[in-house]
């Protein structure tokens, strides 16, 4: 696609429940990353995939978290059991290659009530 | 770890006038690329200005400029002739030049500098 898009671009879920949040990346770029965006604690690198690898998954916050990519595209970020601490803005980028700047989405505004 | 600061939470400037945003790094490898990005409300990051860290010259896009200054780890954004448009969010990043394991591929950033323009 033309750009990075993320779906949906906000969600409200109730605390417990389970959400899957969806990246599409620009075609052709092999890097992708997520991110997170807080009030409280500024723009947090989340994980990275190189293809549908991820040799980084040094900033998911705890094993409710997880993500997968597919076919070297669509990667989707998945919150299980969600919580009050999981409100903000997520956000994907993408990248063809590793020293370039990345193209961000709109990402998804997640409010958990 | 590498860490972004950016000491001023907000700033204003006139419309046509020309306004620098601050930013300091600290980190202790010698091979990094530095970036500026700009959030409107959109929510979407743009990236406004890279700069590698090998190169002396300082980057310029347009109305934007840097001023890099290494030795002191300074990475300064100039916007010159503001226009309203200029209004949002900035942030500054730090990434990596090389692999060197886990997380040395992601994008380090400052909290952020506010910049309203005034008509």
């Amino acid at each position: 696609g033309a750009g990075v898009s993320q779906s949906p671009s906000n969600k409200v879920t109730e605390k417990g429940k389970d959400v899957e949040l969806r990246c599409d990346p620009i075609s052709g770029h092999t890097a992708l990353y997520w991110y997170r965006q807080s009030l409280g604690q500024g723009l947090e690198f989340l994980i990275y995939f190189q293809g549908n690898s991820a040799p980084d998954k040094s900033g998911l916050p705890s094993d409710r978290f997880s993500a997968e990519r597919t076919g070297g595209s669509v990667s989707t970020l998945t919150i299980q059991r969600t919580q009050q601490e999981d409100s903000a803005v997520y956000l994907c980028a993408s990248s063809s290659h590793r020293d370039s700047g990345y193209t961000f989405g709109s990402g998804t505004r997640l409010t958990v009530v | 770890a590498q860490t972004v600061t950016q000491s001023q939470p907000e700033m204003s400037v006139q419309e046509a006038e020309t306004v620098t945003l601050s930013c300091t790094y600290d980190t202790s490898e010698s091979d990094y690329y530095l970036f500026w990005y700009k959030q409107p409300p959109s929510r979407q990051m743009i990236l406004v200005i890279r700069q590698e860290a090998y190169k002396q010259q300082n980057a310029t896009e347009n109305r934007f400029s840097v001023n890099f200054q290494k030795a002191a780890k300074s990475f300064s954004l100039k916007i010159s002739d503001s226009q309203l448009g200029d209004a949002a969010m900035y942030f500054c990043a730090y990434r990596s030049a090389s692999y060197s394991g886990a997380g040395s591929y992601q994008l380090t950033f400052g909290k952020g500098t506010k910049l309203s323009v005034i008509p």
